[in-house]
């Protein structure tokens, strides 16, 4: 069985150009889910889906971040424009219900100069 | 708010035993989760703790104590292979991480 695809694995970009990253949970799950992870630290929740909607995006920096799962499939995280603070490592995870166990995707390293 | 706390780093020795502790203190709960992830890599579940007690999962194991906020991730057998950070993660609606525990290994 495929497991969370993520693509790009790594993205460098200059402070106030726009990035997208793409996420594939596991087939038939429901629930997924957009951490963001500084060095250091454990992930941090940004956004919920459950099926297409967005049922926790209350760490979301509404501002510059954006996300969006159309078909209650794959789904993609924006950020526009970025910042310099921005940097880290952007993991996608899914489970097949929210109370079920969590499986992350590889994520993707951004960079912001 | 939540506090999910654990040592930053640990050091074993291949063979040996070693037990990395996580507390808690949360609005809610739902659960307990220990990750491994390895260095630039995504983290890996390892085992989930709802009820008080001990599950065994091969040469890891983890505790649970809810009265006292207190988790346990065992591993046994330490092998090379298990340098990682180890991420202790609590449910309440949604799961929050601690920072995690880089253990390192040495021969």
């Amino acid at each position: 069985e495929a497991g969370v695809v993520q693509s790009p694995r790594y993205k460098i970009i200059e402070k106030k150009q726009p990035v997208a990253f793409w996420c594939n949970p596991i087939s038939g799950h429901n629930t997924l889910y957009w951490y963001r992870q500084n060095l250091g630290q454990g992930p941090e929740l940004l956004i919920r889906y459950e099926n297409e909607e967005a049922v926790d995006d209350s760490q979301l920096p509404k501002d510059r971040f954006s996300a969006e799962r159309l078909k209650g499939v794959d789904s993609t995280l924006k950020i526009q424009p970025a910042e310099l603070g921005d940097s880290a490592v952007y993991l996608c995870a899914s489970s097949l219900k929210t109370a079920d166990t969590q499986y992350f995707g590889p994520g993707t390293r951004l960079t912001v100069l | 708010g939540q506090n999910i706390d654990q040592p930053t780093e640990m050091t074993a020795t291949e063979g040996a035993i070693v037990q990395i502790n996580c507390t808690y203190q949360t609005s809610g709960f739902n659960g307990l989760f220990w990750y491994q992830q390895h260095a630039g890599e995504a983290p890996t579940f390892l085992s989930y703790n709802v009820l008080d007690g001990l599950e065994e999962k091969g040469r890891f194991s983890s505790f649970l104590s809810r009265s006292k906020g207190y988790s346990y991730l065992l591993l046994k057998e330490l092998q090379m292979k298990d340098s990682a950070s180890y991420l202790c993660a609590v449910r309440d609606l949604d799961m929050r991480f601690g920072a995690g525990t880089r253990l390192t290994v040495k021969p």
